[in-house]
């Protein structure tokens, strides 16, 4: 598997633009998760779900902000209209659900610059 | 909800000395500890983890204690090398939830 992919890599948009990232989680993964990382406000969990279900988006943080998940290998996290402050590394990270605890794994991440 | 807070946000060691970050959460129902680096313009990577039922965790240089009473775990970087420099996150979790992390502790070793 290639792991979590994430795109794109970098984005640079204008304000008040929409911005669309995308992940792709790794097969089989049942759980997957949107964080955003700034200097700081370190790593804050946006949303997850769980079956292609959104079971937790009290981090996202304000109706700009939107996140589907259509199937079990996609989901889009949407800014619109999107801020200077929405700058920050966007990682998407999928797990599986078991008996155990099992690792979540990170996607390369999206660096949003908004101009 | 859960929330975790970890000191020191920046940490400075010569080579070869050890290194410790301590982290503390507040769910008492979470249940497992993993601990993140994240190299610099890179993804968050899982080094070690830890759940409640263990006390202590060990592979080669790096080890996690876990204290459940105190709700408080620890990372030990033992003889650190320059490429042990990176920032480093705990996080914590319940069964099937969502992981919390702390804010991270960059840690920098010097040759």
């Amino acid at each position: 598997d290639a792991g979590v992919i994430q795109s794109p890599r970098h984005e640079v948009t204008e304000m008040g633009q929409e911005v669309t990232l995308r992940c792709k989680p790794i097969s089989g993964h049942d759980y997957l998760f949107w964080y955003r990382q700034t200097m700081m406000r370190g790593l804050e969990l946006l949303i997850y779900f769980n079956n292609n279900v959104p079971i937790d988006d009290s981090g996202m943080p304000e109706d700009r902000f939107s996140a589907k998940m259509p199937n079990a290998s996609f989901s889009t996290l949407k800014i619109q209209p999107s801020e200077p402050r929405d700058s920050a590394v966007y990682f998407c990270a999928s797990r599986l659900s078991g008996s155990g605890d099992t690792e979540a794994f990170f996607g390369q991440g999206t660096r949003l610059t908004v101009v | 909800g859960e929330n975790v807070e970890q000191h020191p946000s920046t940490l400075s060691v010569q080579e070869g000395d050890s290194a410790v970050i301590k982290c503390t959460y507040s769910d008492s129902a979470s249940n497992y500890f993993p601990w993140y680096k994240q190299e610099l313009g890179k993804r968050p990577q899982l080094i070690i983890d830890i759940r409640s039922n263990v006390g202590e965790k060990k592979d080669q240089r790096i080890a996690v204690t876990l204290n459940k009473t105190a709700k408080h775990f620890s990372l030990h970087i033992t003889e650190t090398q320059p490429e042990d420099s990176a920032v480093y996150f705990c996080a914590a979790r319940r069964s099937q939830g969502n992981l919390i992390f702390g804010k991270g502790t960059k840690l920098s070793v010097k040759p």
